[in-house]
């Protein structure tokens, strides 16, 4: 199986921070990862796929990258309403999902 | 309304059953695969199980494997989860996906369904 190994776990960070989070797996798995983002309450939703692809009608603040094994999501200026808890998803094989960074307004 | 909608969840005891269903509609039903995913509180989600669109492949989590059985309508716009042999550790939000061009990317959610494994 592979292993995912998200962090941080949590964060905080002030309103147009620029915020890094960063999935790193045990074994290759190409561009095969996805991010979503968790309001409380509320289904996860997808924000990026493939890596670095942004998913139609998701804010250009929000952006992917990486392969292989270390990737990183980034929201680029910190918006109030971007709190929430943020999952990696890798579907190299059978589909994983890191454990999460919940991310709050400082 | 492209979306989907989860039922049947609830309180069960354990080596209990419950069927969950999941309504689609917004969009050609047939023409996608979909998932079950859970959450229990706290942790990040867990796929346990998905259906080719036209219901010939299927595959689940070890977790599952042989406790659950997934299935769908595609005349009714449906997908179901029969769950049998419930455990305390089943106990999670349960969503139906939708997987994009069979891949598993989820790029839309149910609300999901609440299922409680107590005695």
């Amino acid at each position: 199986d592979i292993q995912m190994t998200q962090s941080p776990s949590s964060l905080s960070a002030s309103v147009g921070d620029r915020v890094t989070i960063t999935c790193q797996t045990s074994q290759d798995i190409s561009n095969y990862l996805n991010w979503y983002q968790q309001k409380p309450g509320k289904a996860p939703k997808l924000l990026i796929y493939d890596a670095s692809n942004l998913e139609t009608g998701v804010p250009s603040r929000f952006s992917g990258s990486g392969s292989g094994t270390d990737f990183t999501f980034t929201i680029s200026s910190l918006q109030p309403e971007d709190v929430a808890t943020y999952f990696c998803q890798e579907y190299d094989n059978l589909p994983t999902f890191g454990q999460g960074t919940k991310l709050e307004i400082k | 309304q492209v979306q989907l909608v989860e039922s049947g969840g609830g309180l069960v005891k354990p080596g209990g059953s419950l069927r969950l269903s999941c309504a689609a509609s917004g969009f050609t039903f047939s023409d996608y695969y979909m998932s079950w995913i859970r959450q229990a509180p706290g942790t990040g989600p867990e796929w346990i199980s998905y259906i080719s669109s036209s219901g010939t492949y299927t595959d689940y989590a070890d977790s599952v494997k042989g406790r659950f059985t997934i299935s769908r309508d595609n005349a009714k716009n449906s997908l179901f989860l029969q769950m049998t042999s419930l455990r305390v550790e089943d106990t999670a939000f349960y969503y139906c996906a939708r997987d994009r061009s069979s891949s598993p990317i989820y790029d839309l959610w149910g609300q999901g369904s609440l299922v409680t494994v107590s005695s």
